[in-house]
């Protein structure tokens, strides 16, 4: 996990609100990537940015928002829009060759009242 | 399309025998695969990772894992297990040759070491 922060640990939400995750990373590292664990289904990739100011979509990106201002920092908004967001939520980052490892933090669970 | 299958959701094993947790995969081009462990309530912990050259790959913590390309397999292994490496373990790819940079990820296996 190191090098990689994510908060907060845990985070408690009511049905229609918004909320935001913070991911930061330390590792000058220059991709980011946004993952969502649920028991039993792996992980899927919800966004992932490869510079600043640029991100794409990945497999589950419906309900989710990000901005990728600082190569620091990759920030998860789960909207209101997000049908079932309760979930383990994980932040990762590499840097860009395609054979790079990607590292994660310790994740945020998120749980919806 | 690239997948991966982990088709043991539970390994059981008594401590200091040998462990093996499976993984087959599915990509167009050649593979890039990664294996990874997962505490409870923690992050991923990157193990090996195999890219090319010899089919056995050294990593972390002394577990190894055997690229297999005509049985498309990339097994985790590890000679003497202990209650320590009872965690959650995941196998990942990413192909080569497509233009996509993510990682697919199996479902995982909750390996247990039995005292």
């Amino acid at each position: 996990d190191g090098g990689i922060t994510q908060s907060p640990k845990y985070l408690f939400r009511k049905e229609g609100q918004n909320v935001t995750l913070s991911c930061e990373q330390n590792l000058n590292h220059d991709a980011m990537y946004w993952y969502r664990q649920d028991p039993g289904q792996g992980l899927r990739l919800i966004y992932y940015s490869q510079i600043v100011n640029d991100f794409q979509k990945g497999d589950i990106a419906e309900g989710y928002s990000v901005s990728r201002e600082k190569k620091e920092s990759f920030p998860l908004t789960v909207t209101s829009a997000q049908k079932n967001p309760t979930a383990f939520y994980l932040c990762a980052s590499s840097k860009a060759g395609r054979t790079d490892t990607q590292y994660f933090g310790p994740g945020t669970r998120l749980t919806v009242l | 399309a690239q997948s991966v299958a982990q088709p043991e959701d539970q390994v059981n094993v008594a401590e200091g025998n040998p462990l093996t947790v499976k993984c087959t995969y599915s990509v167009s081009g050649n593979p890039y695969l990664f294996w990874y462990v997962q505490y409870p309530n923690r992050g991923l912990q990157f193990l090996l990772k195999y890219i090319t050259g010899d089919n056995l790959v050294k990593g972390s913590y002394g577990f190894e894992a055997e690229f297999n390309k005509s049985q498309t397999s990339f097994h985790l292994k590890k000679p003497s297990a202990l209650v320590s490496d009872s965690a959650l373990y995941f196998c990942a790819v990413r192909d080569i040759s497509g233009s996509a940079r993510q990682l697919t990820f199996g479902s995982g296996t909750q390996l247990t070491v039995l005292p």
